[in-house]
C-alpha cells in the first residue's frame, strides 16, 4: 500500500497557540482521513478530508477547531486552533486507495499541550 | 456511547501458544471488520478484515472470527512470537467501506520468550 509521511512527529504547544500537521502521501489516494487518539483512549474520527472541498466533519468536532486542507489527492493538513490542554492526544492522519481497500495510517503526531 | 468495546485491555500469552483478542460490537449496521497492529511511536497497520457475509478469515498464521449473533470478533495468532507484541485494535465500518472506521480501544498483547 501507500505510505504517508506525517509531521511533526511531536510537538509542545502553548496553549491558546495553533499547530498545524502535515501528511503526505506517496501516491494518489481517494480519501484520507484524520483521527484523535486521547490518553488511553481508542482512536476517534475527526473528519474526511474531501479534496478541492470541505471536509466532513463528524459529530463533537467542528471546522472552527480543526480546520483542514486537501489541496490535491496526495496531501492534507490538519490544524488544531486555540489549543488548550484537553487537546493533547496523537493525531493520525490515513489513506485509502480505492473503494474495498484497507485505510492505512500516518505515524502519527504526539501533540502535549501545556 | 462504545460501538466497538475491546473488554481486555491487556493479554501475555507465552511463545509458541495461542493468542485470542476478542472484540464485541454494539452498532448492526456494521458489515465490516478489520484489526490493525499498533508499535509505540508508529500510527496502526492492517493485519487482516472480514466482511459480514463470512464467519472466518485466515491470513498465515492470523485468522479473524466473525458471529453476528452475538457481534462478536475474535482474532487468533498461532503460534505467537515476540514481535507479535504490540497494541491491536478491532475495528468496525458500515457499507462495506474499509475506510471510516470505528475502532476499539485496543488490547496490549505481550508474547512471552
Amino acid at each position: 500500500s501507500a505510505v504517508i509521511s506525517q509531521k511533526p512527529s511531536r510537538d509542545i504547544c502553548q496553549r491558546g497557540t495553533s499547530l498545524t500537521i502535515q501528511c503526505q502521501v506517496d501516491s494518489q489516494v481517494t480519501m484520507m482521513f484524520w483521527y484523535r487518539q486521547q490518553p488511553g483512549q481508542s482512536l476517534t474520527l475527526i473528519a474526511t478530508a474531501n479534496q478541492g472541498s470541505e471536509a466532513t466533519y463528524e459529530s463533537g468536532f467542528v471546522i472552527d477547531k480543526f480546520p483542514i486542507s486537501r489541496p490535491n489527492l496526495t496531501f492534507s493538513t490538519l490544524t488544531v486552533s486555540n489549543m488548550s490542554p484537553e487537546d493533547s492526544s496523537i493525531y493520525l492522519c490515513s489513506g485509502a486507495e480505492g473503494t474495498n481497500t484497507e485505510a492505512f495510517f500516518g505515524q502519527g503526531t504526539r501533540l502535549t499541550v501545556v | 456511547d462504545q460501538q466497538v468495546k475491546q473488554n481486555s485491555p491487556s493479554l501475555s500469552v507465552q511463545e509458541g501458544r495461542i493468542s485470542i483478542l476478542n472484540c464485541d460490537y454494539t452498532n448492526s449496521m456494521f458489515d465490516y471488520f478489520l484489526w490493525y497492529k499498533k508499535y509505540p511511536a508508529e500510527g496502526p497497520t492492517f493485519l487482516i478484515s472480514i466482511s459480514s457475509i463470512k464467519d472466518k478469515n485466515e491470513d498465515g498464521r492470523f485468522t479473524v472470527f466473525l458471529n453476528k449473533s452475538a457481534k462478536h470478533l475474535s482474532l487468533h495468532i498461532v503460534p505467537s512470537q515476540p514481535g507479535d507484541s504490540a497494541v491491536y485494535f478491532c475495528a468496525a465500518s458500515a457499507g462495506f467501506s474499509a475506510r471510516q472506521l470505528t475502532f476499539g480501544s485496543g488490547t496490549q498483547l505481550t508474547v512471552l520468550p
